[in-house]
């Protein structure tokens, strides 16, 4: 079965400063990957997705993602962070049934401090 | 294309009551997805069509739930006898997709029905 975990349920930064927001997945074959964004109220919008063409994946709004099959990690981060930023940040991985479903992390709440 | 609608965006109920929402996808998106997310998690898998077949359910799916797409395009979900539990967000996602596993798939949410049961 695959799944992901994200590590830190919030996580607070100051504007400007480096944004890492942490996700582990588990999967028995190559994964697709994904981050999702979650503004209050909203639905989830695509960040970013991983599908084996580059191991380094840039999304919108400044973020990336750095895919390291030996550390089973997916990590989100973001050079400078803006207040804008604040949000509910999901990693998922899509399962390779052929139903395609998403399979979520718990999500991170990503707080900008002034 | 205005992206994936959801209709109501708020519901609020009283337990035993019935509910029933509706998803409105992209319009040559043949795939069809329901997704419940509680306060504090992320979304959770419960159903999906390809066209009008139901191809898959989750075993979130109670049989309180139903889950329609007639004509392989808007979709309802249906809750009957609701509970508190059901208190939730239910998100509808659609995607294109032809064979087995083929390509990326990605799938596009809809702003989702936050339902209250009292």
């Amino acid at each position: 079965a695959q799944s992901v975990t994200q590590l830190g349920s919030h996580v607070s930064v100051s504007e400007g400063a480096l944004v890492l927001l942490r996700c582990n997945y588990s999967s028995s074959v190559p994964p697709y990957l994904f981050w999702y964004v979650q503004y209050p109220n909203q639905g989830l919008q695509l960040l970013l997705k991983y599908t084996s063409a580059a191991t380094l994946v840039k999304g919108i709004n400044g973020f990336e993602a750095e895919f390291k099959k030996s550390e089973t990690s997916f990590h989100l981060t973001k050079p400078s962070a803006h207040m804008s930023d604040a949000a509910e940040y999901f990693c998922a991985v899509r399962t390779v049934s052929s139903a395609s479903k998403i399979i979520f992390g718990s999500g991170t709440r990503l707080s900008i401090r002034p | 294309d205005t992206g994936v609608s959801q209709d109501p965006r708020h519901k609020i109920t009283k337990r035993g009551q019935n509910v029933t929402f509706r998803c409105d996808p992209i319009s040559e998106h043949n795939r069809l997805y329901w997704y419940r997310q509680t306060l504090g998690q992320g979304p959770e898998f419960l159903t999906y069509f390809q066209n009008e077949a139901q191809l898959e359910k989750s075993r979130l799916l109670s049989d309180r739930f139903s889950a329609e797409r007639p004509k392989g395009s808007f979709s309802t979900l249906e809750i009957q006898r609701t509970e508190q539990g059901d208190s939730a967000m239910y998100l509808c996602a659609s995607s294109f997709g032809t064979g087995k596993t083929s390509g990326i798939n990605e799938q596009f949410f809809g702003p989702g029905t936050r339902l209250t049961v009292l």
